[in-house]
């Protein structure tokens, strides 16, 4: 299958502070990247999808200027927090999809945020 | 929007018995619905999917059903091995670039 990568796999940050995370697709052009946040023992939530070249769509409840989302290339990417809080801790998944894959959606390894 | 409710939370089985796991959708313009294992800390792993042209699908132990009408899939899984434990998620979409909607996951434990 096609793989996707995200860096960094763990980051912890003061409260105040950003982060950025990275999506990456290393085989294939992503038209279309989502962004899921997951709570320990929880489900993924979607907090967004971007398209290639276009601003990123945002869910209900989800804050725009806190969760800046960039996808400039085919292959990248980016979701930093601003202004991170312990409230914003957890598990940040990126996935992507194409016509070069079927449209089938293929998950980043995850990025665990601890924001003290 | 679309809400997907997934049962059980939680489901014990002893090895080599089969589970069942049960979801339902409520936007009857979604037609794919993929199931997803996810083990602590790791990304989710597609395991079976399905699409709203056809009622069944297989693959080796594992097994998706669809009832369009009912708004119902689910998952099955035979003769179950310790390594099946994790926890398992629907999930259900348009098709295309559509976004996923996810069920609420079942931590599927396998007795040895």
């Amino acid at each position: 299958g096609a793989v996707v990568s995200q860096h960094p796999s763990w980051v912890i940050c003061k409260s105040g502070t950003s982060v950025k995370i990275e999506c990456r697709s290393l085989d294939f052009q992503a038209t279309t990247m989502f962004w899921y946040r997951q709570f320990p023992k929880k489900s993924l939530m979607l907090m967004a999808t971007s398209n290639e070249g276009s601003k990123a769509t945002y869910e209900q409840g989800v804050e725009k200027d806190k969760f800046l989302i960039n996808h400039a290339s085919l292959t990248l990417s980016t979701l930093t927090v601003t202004s991170a809080h312990p409230e914003d801790s957890s598990f940040y998944i990126c996935s992507a999809s194409g016509t070069a894959v079927g449209n089938e959606q293929f998950f980043g390894p995850g990025t665990r945020l601890t924001v003290l | 929007g679309e809400n997907v409710e997934q049962h059980p939370s939680t489901l014990s089985v002893q090895e080599g018995d089969s589970a069942v796991i049960k979801c339902t959708y409520s936007d009857s313009a979604s037609n794919y619905f993929p199931w997803y294992k996810q083990e602590l800390g790791k990304r989710p792993q597609l395991i079976i999917d399905i699409r709203s042209n056809v009622g069944e699908k297989k693959d080796q132990r594992i097994a998706v059903t669809l009832n369009k009408t009912a708004k119902h899939f689910s998952l099955h899984i035979t003769e179950t091995q310790p390594e099946d434990s994790a926890v398992y998620f629907c999930a259900a979409s348009k098709g295309g670039n559509e976004k996923l909607t996810f069920g609420t996951g079942t931590r599927l434990t396998i007795i040895p």
